[in-house]
């Protein structure tokens, strides 16, 4: 068990272009939950999954923003027409739920840049 | 109102001192309440999980909660320059974690 894996650390888009960001959770993990962080601030909450079911998105994650989870394993966040207001820390994190929440481990998070 | 509210500081300490970290919530339904430590750059870092009301301690962390006030602690002995680092507080529910804007901790050689 290595953690949650999120791919790519670092990117660096055009205003309008589309980019999307992969998040590998621990294996035995059913949620998975996307956060964004600038600096700064703490992680505001994006979305969370409970295996492949979207179960909350936040107003924060307006149409340009898309996430899924195929099979329940890994996700992928997607950001169409990119935006400077969207350059920051993306975070992903994962735990258990199951009767009772357990802890959540964060991945080292995907630093997007927009110029 | 912020459901999870955190000092932002910065706060400063001399090597070896006691540091009180603090936060308040405002949603009775949490239930969950966890500290993360985050050096710049990098993902948060759990450091404490507890349930309900209570002490937890591991080492030199030891982590508060008193739901009849909602107030969440961490207190940190004999610190250590390595500790410097941002200090964000969460709780949760049944769904998602709602984080503090972070606390910066810095201790001085």
């Amino acid at each position: 068990d290595t953690g949650v894996s999120q791919d790519p650390r670092h990117k660096i888009t055009k205003r309008g272009q589309n980019v999307t960001f992969r998040c590998d959770p621990i294996s035995e993990h059913n949620r998975l939950y996307w956060y964004r962080q600038t600096l700064g601030q703490g992680p505001e909450f994006l979305t969370y999954f409970q295996n492949e079911a979207q179960l909350e998105k936040s107003r924060l994650l307006s149409d340009r923003f898309s996430a899924e989870r195929p099979k329940g394993s890994f996700s992928t966040l997607e950001i169409q027409r990119t935006e400077q207001g969207d350059s920051a820390m993306y975070l992903c994190a994962s735990s258990l739920s199951a009767g009772g929440n357990t802890e959540a481990f964060f991945g080292q998070g995907t630093r997007l840049t927009v110029v | 109102q912020k459901e999870v509210e955190q000092d932002p500081g910065p706060l400063s300490v001399p090597e070896g001192a006691i540091v009180s970290l603090n936060c308040t919530y405002s949603n009775s339904a949490f239930q969950y309440f966890m500290w993360y430590r985050q050096y710049s750059r990098k993902g948060p870092e759990l450091l404490m999980y507890t349930y309900s009301s209570g002490n937890k301690e591991d080492g030199r962390f030891t982590a508060q909660v008193d739901k009849s006030s909602k107030y969440i602690s961490l207190f940190i002995r004999d610190s250590q320059p390595s500790d410097s680092a941002t200090y964000l507080c969460a709780s949760q529910g049944a769904q998602k974690l709602v984080f503090g804007q972070g606390t910066r901790l810095t201790i001085n050689p």
